[in-house]
């Protein structure tokens, strides 16, 4: 089944360290997402990325880093300099251009929360 | 910069209510309009979109949106609400040629029976 995953679905982080967020489709899409959910603030965007090796800041980038070395990954790392980064983040992904655009997809959620 | 305003943060309605949430979004060119569900729970979920052509756009349990351009609005209905309607619900913009995608704060909406 073509479709977003996301991993860990829960992660529990010390102040202070570094974490990663995963995030895999199989839809063979160009666009990719971060967002980050706060009850009361909606989906806010983190960073996007057109393509491979490409990757642009979104509203909320301070203390966020990512890559995009392939098409169908786009981790997320939660540096230490995110000074609230307990929250649920969500990936997303969408096809862009070409046969024409589509609605973004996506995945279940990573819960990050720091201890 | 777009942004997107979702006015209603609490919406609460008895079954069988009419209802409308409103979407204002802030960019004067083509967009791409979006509307989003969240059940409790579950993952997000496209309930309707709008890229071009009839401003009514009809979507999936019975909502639909309208698109007025002069207005930068993008309002979604639904005649006669039910109990499972219970969700959050986001607006979404994407400015055209960006791949940015802008959602709104949510729309909570609780249904009484």
């Amino acid at each position: 089944d073509g479709g977003i995953t996301q991993s860990p679905k829960y992660l529990f982080r010390k102040e202070g360290q570094n974490v990663t967020l995963s995030c895999e489709q199989n839809l063979n899409h160009d666009a990719m997402y971060w967002y980050r959910q706060d009850p009361g603030q909606g989906l806010r965007l983190i960073y996007y990325s057109q393509i491979v090796n490409d990757f642009q800041k979104g509203d909320i980038a301070e203390g966020y880093s990512v890559s995009r070395e392939k098409k169908e990954s786009f981790p997320l790392t939660v540096t230490s300099a995110q000074k609230n980064p307990t929250a649920f983040y969500l990936c997303a992904s969408r096809h862009r251009g070409g046969q024409g655009d589509t609605e973004a997809f996506f995945g279940q959620g990573t819960r990050l929360t720091v201890v | 910069a777009q942004s997107v305003s979702q006015h209603n943060h609490h919406v609460i309605l008895s079954e069988a209510a009419s209802l409308e949430l409103g979407c204002n979004y802030s960019y004067g060119g083509t967009v791409n309009l979006f509307w989003y569900v969240q059940y409790p729970g579950q993952h997000l979920q496209l309930l309707l979109k709008y890229f071009s052509g009839d401003p009514l756009v009809k979507g999936i349990k019975g909502f639909e949106a309208e698109f007025i351009k002069s207005k930068f609005s993008f309002n979604l209905r639904k005649p006669s609400v039910q109990w499972s309607d219970t969700a959050e619900y986001f607006c979404a913009v994407n400015a055209g040629g960006y791949n940015k995608l802008i959602f709104g704060a949510g729309t909570r909406l609780a249904v009484h029976p």
